[in-house]
């Protein structure tokens, strides 16, 4: 079956600007994550959600990042007034509940903020 | 909080020699998860192997192994038998039992094949 796909897969924006990534998690995975990868680093947590819930937004960095899951299916990550720091690669990951269960990842979505 | 180092930033082995990539951890926890992702330039995170830390024997998965030390929170990787293809980036992640479900990564590394 199909995987977890993110669109767009490339996003260059402007400072200042706001930018909106998307999310089409595994058809019936309840559990989606969102992860941060900056250039040379490994993916840092930012949200998760379980349903349309977010169960834990610990990782979201300041209050210019939101994201939402209305359907409890696809989720969308939006970034207010962007900031050059904020490029870096967005993964996201979807799975079933549980503990015992994979995440399965994306591509990802790269944000080039100039 | 958990924290994830690999001390290797890059590695490189000969086609169809063995290789050991390295990770330490540090948590207070006596349960939980580890793991080891591969990412190609694709960008997309794939399962390696992954290893329950009540489970003493350590994982395999055909060419991939682990090297599980829950004392001194040691997880390396070894992989045998190298293809090209196993060139990528390799990340070495933790998942609590406890704090929710998410993984914290440690930094990668690279790892080149010589044909």
């Amino acid at each position: 079956g199909a995987g977890v796909s993110q669109t767009p897969s490339n996003k260059v924006t402007e400072k200042g600007k706001y930018v909106e990534l998307r999310c089409d998690p595994i058809s019936g995975h309840t559990a989606l994550y969102w992860y941060r990868q900056s250039l040379g680093q490994g993916p840092e947590f930012l949200i998760y959600f379980q349903g349309t819930g977010a169960a834990d937004d610990s990782g979201l960095p300041n209050d210019r990042f939101f994201a939402v899951r209305p359907e409890g299916s696809v989720s969308t990550l939006k970034i207010q007034r962007t900031e050059r720091g904020d490029s870096a690669v967005y993964l996201c990951a979807s799975g079933y509940s549980g503990l015992d269960n994979e995440q399965f990842f994306g591509p990802g979505t790269r944000l080039t903020v100039l | 909080a958990q924290t994830v180092t690999q001390s290797q930033p890059e590695m490189s082995v000969q086609e169809a020699e063995t290789v050991t990539l390295s990770c330490t951890y540090d948590t207070s926890e006596s349960d939980y998860y580890l793991f080891w992702y591969k990412q190609p330039p694709s960008r997309q995170m794939i399962l390696v192997i992954r290893q329950e830390a009540y489970k003493q024997q350590n994982a395999t998965e055909n060419r991939f192994s682990v090297n599980f030390q829950k004392a001194a929170k040691s997880f390396s990787l070894k992989i045998s038998d190298s293809q090209l293809g196993d060139a990528a980036m390799y990340f070495c992640a933790y998942r609590s039992y406890n704090a929710g479900n998410m993984l914290t990564f440690g930094g990668g590394t690279r790892l080149m094949v010589k044909p």
